[in-house]
């Protein structure tokens, strides 16, 4: 089955607990996302990244590391978390190449992650 | 930067009304235009998209109007049920890189009411 696959899904952390939120895709997809969820504040992009080795900001990557050293993979790190890390994250794929075409964006199931 | 701007922020209808959500977009490259819908608790999913070279699209219930001289683009979902009841984001493409990004619309929680 197609999927974007994260993990945890849930998780309760303490700050300055380094923690890392994998996300995986068995699509063969280039382009992957990282975005938070925040009540009122929509989907906001995290760190994005065109294909292997290639990665960019988005609109909040403040306290957010990625890489993305294979295809399938795109895993967020949290180096030191903090309580405004609190939120929940979603991960996403698609073939790419937005800028040339319609392409689906297919999300992971989410992964609620709390700082205390 | 390049941004999306989504209206209304919540949208509360009677079962059987129509209901239309607004979306500005600031690139003027910009030139697919996806609409999410996400249930409580559930992911975000695509339900319709259109790309710049079309005016209007239409799905059964829901249709699409981009309007790219204005820079703004709406989803209209005709004939409500409670099912519609969820979060709508719009997004666009932006460019970025050498294959553009999608950004996303703060969202629209739309309520159906029976």
């Amino acid at each position: 089955e197609a999927q974007v696959t994260q993990n945890p899904r849930y998780l309760i952390t303490v700050t300055g607990k380094k923690l890392t939120v994998t996300c995986s895709q068995n699509m063969n997809h280039e382009y992957m996302s990282w975005y938070r969820q925040d009540p009122g504040l929509g989907l906001r992009q995290i760190y994005y990244s065109m294909n292997v080795e290639v990665t960019d900001k988005g609109d909040v990557p403040e306290g957010y590391k990625v890489s993305r050293k294979e295809k399938r993979n795109f895993p967020l790190i949290l180096e030191s978390p903090s309580p405004n890390q609190t939120s929940l994250y979603f991960c996403a794929s698609s073939q790419g190449q937005f800028s040339s075409g319609a392409n689906v964006l297919t999300f992971g199931a989410g992964s609620r992650l709390t700082v205390l | 930067g390049e941004n999306v701007e989504q209206h209304p922020s919540t949208l509360s209808v009677q079962e059987g009304d129509s209901a239309v959500i607004k979306c500005t977009y600031s690139d003027s490259a910009s030139n697919y235009f996806p609409w999410y819908k996400q249930e409580l608790g559930k992911r975000p999913q695509l339900i319709i998209d259109i790309r710049s070279n079309v005016g209007e699209k239409k799905d059964q219930r829901i249709a699409v109007t981009l309007n790219k001289t204005a820079k703004h683009f709406s989803l209209h979902i005709t004939e409500t049920q409670p099912e519609d009841s969820a979060v709508y984001f719009c997004a666009a493409t932006v460019r970025g890189g050498s294959q553009g990004n999608l950004i996303f619309g703060k969202g629209t929680k739309l309520s159906v009411k029976p």
